[in-house]
């Protein structure tokens, strides 16, 4: 069966290291998404992406980038890590084309020190 | 920005019971979905509406669309302990979220 996976699920590090969370899906879905999640504030978007080479900012991507070089993977890289960057983080993939039902992974759990 | 404001924020009711929740706002949306999450997990697909007026049923949920495509609603019938989690609307090619609200149901 298809999925949409991400890993680690759980992750401490100290403020200023680099840190990545990865995400892979076996849908074959050409959009993927990145949400952070934090109580008060749902979901927000981060970065997404609507094909291979194509990646674009979201609502808080401050801190944040991504790279998508295949379909299946987007990766999520704080470069410099930071308390306020304590969260949990979600991805997701949807078909696009006029698809938008979004498939979310199980969560990463990050926290910064 | 589209933004989607989702009430109450918080519901706590006794099994059995019926209960509505409303996702509303200022822009109109080409199509609306409601998503489940439950501790620990991603928010799940549960619809999407498309039409303004649209009625969709699964099983004891009933999701309407309003018909100026700006609102949304979830009604559960007879509510029972696993429809407890948190339910979230959402919209637009980026999916804007709502905040969500988190129903409890009481044995």
């Amino acid at each position: 069966d298809a999925e949409i996976t991400q890993s680690p699920r759980h992750k401490i590090t100290e403020t200023g290291r680099q840190v990545t969370l990865a995400c892979h899906q076996t849908w074959n879905h050409n959009n993927m998404f990145w949400y952070r999640q934090d109580l008060g504030h749902g979901l927000r978007l981060i970065h997404y992406s609507y094909g291979v080479q194509d990646t674009n900012k979201g609502e808080v991507s401050d801190g944040y980038s991504v790279s998508r070089s295949n379909t299946e993977d987007l990766p999520l890289t704080l470069e410099s890590a930071a308390s306020s960057q304590t969260s949990v983080y979600f991805c997701a993939s949807s078909a696009g084309q006029g698809n938008y039902e979004q498939y979310f992974g199980p969560g990463t759990r990050l926290t910064v020190t | 920005t589209q933004l989607l404001e989702q009430s109450p924020q918080f519901l706590s009711i006794q099994e059995g019971e019926n209960l509505t929740v409303y996702c509303n706002s200022s822009s109109v949306f080409s199509s609306l979905q409601w998503y489940r999450q439950e501790p620990g997990e991603g928010p799940v697909l549960l619809v999407t509406v498309v039409t303004g007026g649209e009625v969709k049923k699964l099983k004891r949920l009933t999701f309407q669309f309003g018909d100026a495509r700006k609102d949304s609603s979830l009604h559960i019938t007879a509510a029972q302990p696993g429809d407890t989690g948190l339910y979230l609307c959402a919209g637009g090619v980026k999916l804007t979220f709502g905040t969500g609200t988190r129903l409890t149901i009481i044995p």
